[in-house]
C-alpha cells in the first residue's frame, strides 16, 4: 500500500481480555517500531523490528506484551491480560533499511486506540 | 531527565504570522538526528523535517525551517505564513547513533492552533 496501515483503527476491550493490534508497512520498508501514545503525551518507543527480528525488547512495558513480524511485512503487537492503564494509542512506522544511517524517516499509520473497560 | 523538552504545551497564533515551537534535547552521543513531526486531530504523525548533528546548515523543508543551535542545544521549528491547517499537535524527537537502531525519543509536543 501506498503508506502504513493499521488495524483495528479502534479497539474497545474488557480489562483481562487479550489483544491484537496490526500493522501493515509501506512496501520494502525492512524496518518496523511500535510506539504508545498515552493521553495528551508524546509517543513512547516499544520496540522495532530489523527484518523480522526485533534485538531490543527492553522497551516493552510489561510481559504482557509481545511482538512478532512475518518475514519484512506484517507486525502483530499483542497484549494479554489487559488492563486499563494500557488504554492508549498504539503506533506503528517503517522505514527502509537501517543501513542508510541516523537520517531513517520514520512513516507513521494512523494509529489504532484501545480502550480497556 | 528529558532528552527532548518542548516547554510550550499550547499556543495561539493568528493566520499568516511565522511562529516558533521550541524543543531542547540532551545527549552526550555527538552523532544524532533531530526531527520534527505534526500529528491533525486524525491521529496521523506526518514528518516534516529533518537536522543531522553534523548538518553544517540549517534544514529548510518550505515554509519549515530549522534553528539549530548546537551549543544551546536546541532545535526550534519556524512555520512562516502560518495557515489554519497548521493548526494541530508538533513533536521534537531525536535519535542517537550510539542507540543503535531503536526507536526515536519524542518530546510531549506543543497544541498550535491558528486563530483566522
Amino acid at each position: 500500500g501506498a503508506g502504513v496501515s493499521q488495524s483495528p483503527s479502534n479497539k474497545v476491550t474488557e480489562k483481562g481480555k487479550d489483544v491484537e493490534l496490526r500493522c501493515d508497512p509501506i512496501s520494502g520498508h525492512t524496518a518496523l517500531y511500535w510506539y504508545r501514545q498515552r493521553l495528551g503525551q508524546g509517543l513512547e518507543f516499544l520496540i522495532y523490528f530489523q527484518g523480522n527480528s526485533a534485538p531490543d525488547k527492553s522497551g516493552l512495558p510489561s510481559d504482557r506484551f509481545s511482538a512478532e513480524r512475518t518475514g519484512e511485512s506484517v507486525s502483530t503487537l499483542t497484549i494479554q491480560r489487559t488492563q486499563q492503564e494500557d488504554s492508549a494509542v498504539y503506533l506503528c512506522a517503517s522505514s527502509t533499511s537501517l543501513a542508510g544511517g541516523i537520517k531513517n524517516i520514520q512513516y507513521f499509520g494512523a494509529g489504532t486506540r484501545l480502550s480497556v473497560l | 531527565a528529558q532528552k527532548i523538552t518542548q516547554t510550550q504545551p499550547g499556543m495561539f497564533v493568528q493566520e499568516k504570522e511565522a511562529v516558533t515551537l521550541d524543543c531542547t534535547y540532551d545527549t552526550s552521543d555527538p552523532s544524532y538526528g533531530l526531527f520534527w513531526y505534526k500529528q491533525p486531530s486524525s491521529g496521523e504523525m506526518i514528518f516534516l523535517i529533518y537536522q543531522g548533528s553534523y548538518d553544517q546548515q540549517n534544514a529548510t523543508e518550505g515554509r519549515y525551517s530549522l534553528n539549530f543551535q548546537k551549543a544551546r542545544k536546541s532545535a526550534n521549528l519556524v512555520i512562516s505564513a502560518s495557515q489554519l491547517g497548521d493548526s494541530a499537535m508538533y513533536f521534537c524527537a531525536m535519535r542517537e547513533f550510539g542507540g543503535g537502531a531503536d526507536g526515536l525519543t519524542f518530546g510531549k509536543g506543543t497544541h498550535l492552533i491558528i486563530q483566522p
